[in-house]
Protein backbone atom coordinates (compact mmCIF):
# COMPACT_ATOMS: atom_id res chain seq x y z
CA UNK A 1 0.00 0.00 0.00
CA UNK A 2 1.76 3.27 -1.15
CA UNK A 3 1.25 6.07 1.25
CA UNK A 4 2.04 8.77 -1.11
CA UNK A 5 0.75 8.89 -4.69
CA UNK A 6 1.23 10.87 -7.59
CA UNK A 7 0.52 10.43 -11.39
CA UNK A 8 4.07 9.95 -12.94
CA UNK A 9 3.03 11.96 -15.90
CA UNK A 10 4.75 13.00 -18.48
CA UNK A 11 2.95 16.25 -17.69
CA UNK A 12 3.55 18.71 -20.17
CA UNK A 13 2.06 22.27 -20.52
CA UNK A 14 3.34 25.23 -23.16
CA UNK A 15 5.20 27.95 -21.82
CA UNK A 16 3.42 30.55 -19.81
CA UNK A 17 0.26 28.30 -18.93
CA UNK A 18 -0.50 26.87 -15.58
CA UNK A 19 0.71 23.68 -14.25
CA UNK A 20 -1.13 21.55 -11.37
CA UNK A 21 0.72 18.49 -9.87
CA UNK A 22 -1.97 16.26 -7.43
CA UNK A 23 -0.75 14.06 -4.39
CA UNK A 24 -3.08 12.18 -2.63
CA UNK A 25 -1.88 10.58 0.89
CA UNK A 26 -2.86 7.64 2.76
CA UNK A 27 -2.22 8.24 6.64
CA UNK A 28 -5.14 10.47 8.32
CA UNK A 29 -2.11 11.14 10.96
CA UNK A 30 0.13 13.50 8.49
CA UNK A 31 0.86 17.29 9.76
CA UNK A 32 3.44 18.40 7.50
CA UNK A 33 3.24 18.78 3.70
CA UNK A 34 5.91 18.99 1.02
CA UNK A 35 6.98 19.67 -2.30
CA UNK A 36 10.50 19.24 -3.60
CA UNK A 37 11.61 19.83 -7.69
CA UNK A 38 14.45 17.48 -8.54
CA UNK A 39 16.06 18.46 -11.97
CA UNK A 40 17.22 15.12 -13.85
CA UNK A 41 20.27 14.13 -12.37
CA UNK A 42 20.25 15.91 -9.36
CA UNK A 43 19.20 15.74 -5.27
CA UNK A 44 15.85 16.58 -4.63
CA UNK A 45 15.34 20.33 -3.07
CA UNK A 46 12.35 21.77 -1.12
CA UNK A 47 10.13 24.30 -2.82
CA UNK A 48 7.22 24.44 -0.85
CA UNK A 49 5.80 23.43 2.48
CA UNK A 50 2.36 23.40 3.50
CA UNK A 51 1.12 22.21 6.86
CA UNK A 52 -2.96 23.82 7.30
CA UNK A 53 -5.57 23.40 4.96
CA UNK A 54 -5.82 26.11 2.61
CA UNK A 55 -3.83 27.73 -0.04
CA UNK A 56 -0.10 29.09 0.82
CA UNK A 57 1.69 31.11 -2.11
CA UNK A 58 5.31 31.81 -2.85
CA UNK A 59 6.03 33.97 -5.91
CA UNK A 60 4.55 31.42 -8.90
CA UNK A 61 4.14 28.49 -6.20
CA UNK A 62 1.21 27.93 -4.68
CA UNK A 63 0.71 24.64 -3.01
CA UNK A 64 -3.03 23.36 -1.54
CA UNK A 65 -3.77 21.15 0.93
CA UNK A 66 -6.62 19.52 1.64
CA UNK A 67 -7.00 17.43 4.70
CA UNK A 68 -10.49 16.12 4.93
CA UNK A 69 -10.12 14.69 1.42
CA UNK A 70 -5.92 13.98 2.10
CA UNK A 71 -4.99 15.92 -1.06
CA UNK A 72 -2.23 18.56 -1.54
CA UNK A 73 -1.64 19.99 -4.62
CA UNK A 74 0.82 22.49 -6.33
CA UNK A 75 0.47 24.85 -9.13
CA UNK A 76 2.97 26.90 -10.92
CA UNK A 77 1.69 29.86 -12.66
CA UNK A 78 3.47 31.36 -15.57
CA UNK A 79 5.31 27.84 -16.52
CA UNK A 80 9.15 28.24 -17.26
CA UNK A 81 10.90 25.69 -19.45
CA UNK A 82 13.51 26.05 -16.15
CA UNK A 83 10.42 24.53 -14.48
CA UNK A 84 11.02 21.21 -16.37
CA UNK A 85 11.82 18.54 -13.84
CA UNK A 86 10.24 16.24 -11.84
CA UNK A 87 8.34 17.46 -8.69
CA UNK A 88 8.21 14.60 -5.37
CA UNK A 89 5.31 15.25 -2.82
CA UNK A 90 6.57 14.28 0.54
CA UNK A 91 4.24 14.22 3.90
CA UNK A 92 5.23 13.40 7.94
CA UNK A 93 3.74 12.32 10.39
CA UNK A 94 4.89 13.61 14.35
CA UNK A 95 7.99 11.96 13.81
CA UNK A 96 10.80 11.72 11.78
CA UNK A 97 8.93 9.90 9.05
CA UNK A 98 8.73 10.83 5.52
CA UNK A 99 6.79 9.46 2.66
CA UNK A 100 7.86 10.43 -1.24
CA UNK A 101 5.25 9.84 -3.76
CA UNK A 102 6.78 8.94 -6.97
CA UNK A 103 6.84 12.14 -8.67
CA UNK A 104 5.74 13.89 -11.52
CA UNK A 105 7.33 14.66 -14.46
CA UNK A 106 7.11 17.46 -15.67
CA UNK A 107 7.93 19.27 -19.66
CA UNK A 108 7.16 23.06 -20.39
CA UNK A 109 7.45 23.30 -23.55
CA UNK A 110 8.88 26.71 -25.16
CA UNK B 1 30.32 26.02 1.99
CA UNK B 2 28.24 22.83 0.62
CA UNK B 3 25.18 21.73 3.64
CA UNK B 4 25.07 18.32 2.85
CA UNK B 5 27.98 16.35 0.95
CA UNK B 6 28.59 12.63 0.12
CA UNK B 7 31.39 10.71 -1.37
CA UNK B 8 32.24 9.66 -3.22
CA UNK B 9 29.71 10.87 -6.11
CA UNK B 10 30.11 7.77 -8.72
CA UNK B 11 30.65 4.26 -7.16
CA UNK B 12 31.30 1.39 -9.69
CA UNK B 13 31.77 -2.23 -7.84
CA UNK B 14 31.37 -5.94 -8.82
CA UNK B 15 28.64 -8.13 -7.01
CA UNK B 16 29.80 -9.20 -3.61
CA UNK B 17 32.21 -6.40 -2.80
CA UNK B 18 32.00 -4.27 0.20
CA UNK B 19 31.55 -0.56 0.04
CA UNK B 20 31.24 2.44 2.14
CA UNK B 21 29.35 6.19 1.29
CA UNK B 22 29.91 9.19 4.06
CA UNK B 23 28.02 11.70 3.90
CA UNK B 24 28.59 14.60 6.51
CA UNK B 25 26.42 18.17 7.25
CA UNK B 26 27.94 21.61 8.74
CA UNK B 27 23.81 22.75 8.90
CA UNK B 28 24.34 22.03 12.82
CA UNK B 29 21.05 19.98 12.47
CA UNK B 30 20.52 16.94 14.77
CA UNK B 31 18.72 14.25 12.33
CA UNK B 32 20.07 12.84 9.09
CA UNK B 33 19.13 10.23 6.97
CA UNK B 34 20.06 7.46 4.16
CA UNK B 35 17.65 7.01 0.94
CA UNK B 36 17.79 4.95 -1.50
CA UNK B 37 15.83 6.14 -5.03
CA UNK B 38 15.43 3.79 -7.71
CA UNK B 39 16.04 3.74 -11.92
CA UNK B 40 11.25 4.49 -11.28
CA UNK B 41 12.62 7.78 -9.12
CA UNK B 42 11.06 6.08 -6.15
CA UNK B 43 12.76 7.52 -3.42
CA UNK B 44 12.77 5.28 -0.56
CA UNK B 45 13.64 5.91 3.45
CA UNK B 46 16.47 3.48 4.53
CA UNK B 47 17.95 4.75 7.97
CA UNK B 48 17.55 8.08 10.51
CA UNK B 49 19.55 8.96 13.29
CA UNK B 50 19.02 11.55 16.03
CA UNK B 51 22.15 12.78 17.72
CA UNK B 52 24.14 9.66 16.31
CA UNK B 53 21.17 7.16 17.35
CA UNK B 54 19.17 5.14 15.10
CA UNK B 55 15.76 6.27 15.04
CA UNK B 56 14.01 4.76 11.87
CA UNK B 57 15.29 1.47 10.37
CA UNK B 58 13.25 0.61 7.70
CA UNK B 59 12.73 -2.86 6.13
CA UNK B 60 16.45 -3.07 4.71
CA UNK B 61 18.84 -5.88 4.42
CA UNK B 62 21.07 -6.41 7.57
CA UNK B 63 24.07 -6.20 4.33
CA UNK B 64 23.33 -2.53 5.06
CA UNK B 65 24.77 -0.60 7.96
CA UNK B 66 24.69 2.76 8.99
CA UNK B 67 27.30 4.29 11.23
CA UNK B 68 27.32 7.52 12.64
CA UNK B 69 29.56 8.77 14.74
CA UNK B 70 28.70 12.10 15.50
CA UNK B 71 25.82 14.42 14.74
CA UNK B 72 27.36 15.42 11.64
CA UNK B 73 28.31 12.16 10.26
CA UNK B 74 26.41 9.36 8.99
CA UNK B 75 27.82 6.57 7.07
CA UNK B 76 26.64 4.04 4.95
CA UNK B 77 28.72 0.65 4.58
CA UNK B 78 27.10 -1.78 2.87
CA UNK B 79 28.31 -5.76 2.11
CA UNK B 80 28.17 -8.01 0.12
CA UNK B 81 27.15 -5.80 -2.67
CA UNK B 82 24.06 -7.06 -4.63
CA UNK B 83 22.49 -6.00 -8.86
CA UNK B 84 19.97 -4.87 -6.66
CA UNK B 85 21.75 -2.51 -4.86
CA UNK B 86 22.57 -0.34 -8.14
CA UNK B 87 20.69 3.32 -7.38
CA UNK B 88 21.39 6.44 -6.44
CA UNK B 89 21.62 6.96 -2.41
CA UNK B 90 20.95 10.16 -0.89
CA UNK B 91 21.85 11.45 2.36
CA UNK B 92 20.01 14.35 3.88
CA UNK B 93 19.66 15.93 7.19
CA UNK B 94 16.79 18.32 9.30
CA UNK B 95 16.07 19.83 12.57
CA UNK B 96 15.18 17.54 14.84
CA UNK B 97 11.11 18.05 16.19
CA UNK B 98 8.29 19.22 13.69
CA UNK B 99 7.95 20.57 11.21
CA UNK B 100 11.11 20.63 10.06
CA UNK B 101 12.22 19.93 6.42
CA UNK B 102 15.09 17.85 4.55
CA UNK B 103 18.54 19.24 2.70
CA UNK B 104 19.79 16.59 0.63
CA UNK B 105 23.05 16.00 -0.47
CA UNK B 106 24.39 15.58 -3.80
CA UNK B 107 23.81 12.02 -4.06
CA UNK B 108 25.70 8.48 -4.39
CA UNK B 109 25.43 6.51 -7.75
CA UNK B 110 26.11 2.97 -7.19
CA UNK B 111 26.60 0.88 -10.09
CA UNK B 112 26.76 -3.14 -9.08
CA UNK B 113 28.24 -4.99 -11.97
Amino acid sequence: QKEVEQNSGPLSVPEGAIASLNCTYSDRGSQSFFWYRQYSGKSPELIMSIYSNGDKEDGRFTAQLNKASQYVSLLIRDSQPSDSATYLCAVSNTGNQFYFGTGTSLTVIP
Amino acid sequence: DTAVSQTPKYLVTQMGNDKSIKCEQNLGHDTMYWYKQDSKKFLKIMFSYNNKELIINETVPNRFSPKSPDKAHLNLHINSLELGDSAVYFCASSQAGAPHTQYFGPGTRLTVL
